[in-house]
């Protein structure tokens, strides 16, 4: 067990749809990371806060959005869903910025249909 | 052409072999190097982290970085069951943030 929350572990959708996910850092752990992982792109990096700022930006689409709170669980908002947004959604955490030393979550299972 | 490079397999070995799993990059600015493992419906675990080249152990498992023909490998030795798995290779560059750039993973099947 990596220590790092992520809820729900599936959600199946309609397109059009809005969903949000939900990642719960390991305790102490500053940053968080999302990823989108599919079979044809791999894993991609999508964003990453520390200490409830934005710090980077991968390949995250406008309709995507997240945000870190003072508890320092965060949330992966995704809006007007696609099926290409069909994927496997992990959250990791570190202690600091180096994404070298993250932990991941068992990630969230998206379905758009 | 993709930054990092991998194999996809599926590699299928028999129980105890040696495996080789490699990635190759494009990014002579990488220099820390990780090797994650993935089981099924699980998060990516990891597994090697090295950084810059050279080579670093941890029991059944060395990891390899050669920065001039820019391959990292990962070795296996004595090769189990439970090691059959997916093994992403990441790495990134010294930044502040260091964001990790991935290989597509390996699919490893290990046959008792």
């Amino acid at each position: 067990d990596s220590g790092v929350t992520q809820t729900p572990k599936h959600l199946i959708t309609a397109t059009g749809q809005r969903v949000t996910l939900r990642c719960s850092p390991r305790s102490g752990d500053l940053s968080v990371y999302w990823y989108q992982q599919s079979l044809d792109q791999g894993l991609q990096f999508l964003i990453q806060y520390y200490n409830g700022e934005e710090r980077a930006k991968g390949n995250i689409l406008e309709r995507f959005s997240a945000q870190q709170f003072p508890d320092l669980h965060s949330e992966l908002n995704l809006s007007s869903l696609e099926l290409g947004d069909s994927a496997l959604y992990f959250c990791a955490s570190s202690a600091g910025h180096p994404a070298t030393e993250a932990f991941f979550g068992q990630g969230t299972r998206l379905t758009v249909v | 052409q993709k930054e990092v490079e991998q194999d996809p397999g599926p590699l299928s070995v028999p129980e105890g072999a040696i495996v080789s799993l490699n990635c190759t990059y494009s990014n002579s600015a990488f220099q820390y190097f990780m090797w994650y493992r993935q089981y099924s419906r699980k998060g990516p675990e990891l597994l090697m982290y090295t950084y810059s080249s050279g080579n670093k152990e941890d029991g059944r498992f060395t990891a390899q970085v050669d920065k001039s023909s820019k391959y990292i490998s990962l070795f296996i030795r004595d090769s189990q069951p439970s090691d059959s798995a997916t093994y992403l290779c990441a790495m990134s560059d010294a930044g502040n943030n260091r964001k990790l750039i991935w290989g597509l993973g390996t699919s490893l099947a290990v046959n008792p």
